[in-house]
């Protein structure tokens, strides 16, 4: 069964430093992988999104992630954090063809130090 | 275009009370979803349909029931709800075809006491 790991529960961070959250899955063939980031008392809004090609994936809001096969791994990146990237964000799997599901992550709530 | 709406935003029932939850959508999407959101779990999958008048289940969906009369309306019930349901409540809707992402409501909290 596919899974998705997301390591950090909580992660605080200066405002203007860098930042990466972890992704881990678990799937046994290609993986379509998102990054979901839902703001205090909002829904869910798509930062990026990989199926195939280029592992360098650019998103809104300044956010990129990389894929690494390898590793198994989809990691959020963004080179300067600002106050308002304070939110919870998630990592989703999409499931496969005939379901149509999204299976997400527990998600990493990110607080940001003015 | 509103996207996706929910009504209503907050309620709270009573052990044993019932209650539907409206999601709307008016991007003509064919694939509908309910999922709930509780602290440290992300997002679980309730029940969801690929088209009117189709509907399946999901990872957790006792004690819900779901309906879709009308391509643009999904609606989630309680027959007799539980304290255990106290919980955030997301619809979501996506295109056919392979972009495979979701686009989500805002949300209904639901406190059942």
């Amino acid at each position: 069964a596919q899974s998705v790991t997301q390591p950090d529960i909580h992660i605080t961070v200066s405002e203007g430093a860098s930042l990466e959250l972890r992704c881990n899955y678990s799937y046994g063939a290609t993986p379509y992988l998102f990054w979901y980031v839902q703001s205090p008392g909002q829904g869910l809004q798509l930062l990026l999104k990989y199926f195939s090609g280029d592992t360098l994936v650019q998103g809104i809001k300044g956010f990129e992630a990389e894929f690494k096969r390898s590793q198994s791994s989809f990691n959020l990146r963004k080179p300067s954090v600002h106050w308002s990237d304070a939110a919870e964000y998630f990592c989703v799997l999409y499931s496969g063809a005939g379901s149509y599901q999204l299976t997400f992550g527990k998600g990493t709530k990110l607080s940001v130090i003015p | 275009n509103a996207g996706v709406t929910q009504t209503p935003k907050f309620r709270v029932l009573k052990t044993g009370q019932s209650m539907t939850l409206l999601c709307a959508q008016d991007m003509n999407h064919e694939y509908m979803y309910w999922y709930r959101q509780d602290p440290g779990m992300g997002l679980r999958l309730i029940h969801y349909s690929v088209g009117e008048g189709t509907t399946a289940k999901g990872e957790v969906p006792d004690g819900y029931n779901v309906s879709r009369l009308k391509k643009q309306n999904f609606l989630l019930g309680l027959e007799s709800a539980a304290p255990s349901q106290t919980s955030v409540y997301f619809c979501a809707s996506r295109p056919p075809g392979q972009s495979y992402e979701q686009y989500f409501g805002p949300g209904t909290r639901l406190t059942v006491t």
